[in-house]
């Protein structure tokens, strides 16, 4: 069975840093993009990035270019989401989702972990 | 950045009944595009991509048709558990990869 496994929710300030965890299991995490993807309270979805765990490429969306980081660390099938500089806006659901390299869809998807910001 | 855009923003239909969803990409995406229905604090759920080739475990009830910049999905005998926000996405000019704004179906 896949499973994706986020990590819980946060409270941060503004300003602040967040890092979130997503670890997979039941395939070869390095045969999969790893995409994380914002969903802000009662709104739509914006994809935020990718990263390649097979050789650590990454790509993102250019409104995150610059506050945001996705690393994948094969040794323990682990994605992480970093996002800096946080602002009210950035309160949202962040869930991390797979797909097959050449074909960008989502196959599996995580639970989301909520991240509020708030002073 | 290719837009999508989805309507209606949201469509009421009775049980047992056909729903009609739309979605048209600023440009052309060919057939690189997918469908995903959320419900209520849950992820998305693939279920169509290529336009019209249904995820695995997706019932026939749902089906998805276009090409270009034109896309539909339709879902047909409405079941009580489809009532649900539904989201397009294209992966064809990327990135940044891009969702529709969502259609929310509601029960009649």
């Amino acid at each position: 069975e896949v499973q994706l496994v986020q990590s819980g929710a946060e409270v941060k300030k503004p300003g602040a840093t967040v890092k979130i965890s997503c670890k997979v299991s039941g395939i070869t995490f390095t045969d999969y993009y790893i995409h994380w993807v914002q969903q802000a309270p009662g709104k739509g979805l914006e994809w935020m990035g990718l990263v390649d765990p097979e050789d650590g490429e990454t790509k993102y969306a250019e409104k995150f270019q610059g506050r945001v980081t996705i690393t994948a660390d094969t040794s323990t099938d682990t994605s992480y989401m970093e996002l800096s500089s946080l602002r009210s806006t950035n309160t949202a659901v962040y869930y991390c989702a797979t797909s097959k390299e050449q074909l960008e869809i989502f196959d599996y998807w995580g639970q989301g972990s909520l991240v509020t910001v708030s002073s | 950045e290719i837009l999508l855009t989805q309507s209606p923003a949201a469509l009421s239909v009775s049980p047992g009944e056909r729903a009609t969803l739309s979605c048209r990409a600023s440009q052309t995406v060919i057939s690189h595009l997918a469908w995903y229905q959320q419900k209520p604090g849950q992820a998305p759920r693939l279920l169509i991509y290529a336009a019209s080739t249904r995820a695995t475990g997706i019932p026939a009830r749902f089906s998805g048709s276009g090409s270009g910049t034109e896309f539909t999905l339709t879902i047909s005998n409405l079941q009580s558990e489809d009532f649900a926000v539904y989201y397009c996405q294209q992966y064809s000019d990327w990135p940044p990869i891009t969702f529709g704004q969502g259609t929310r179906l509601e029960m009649k």
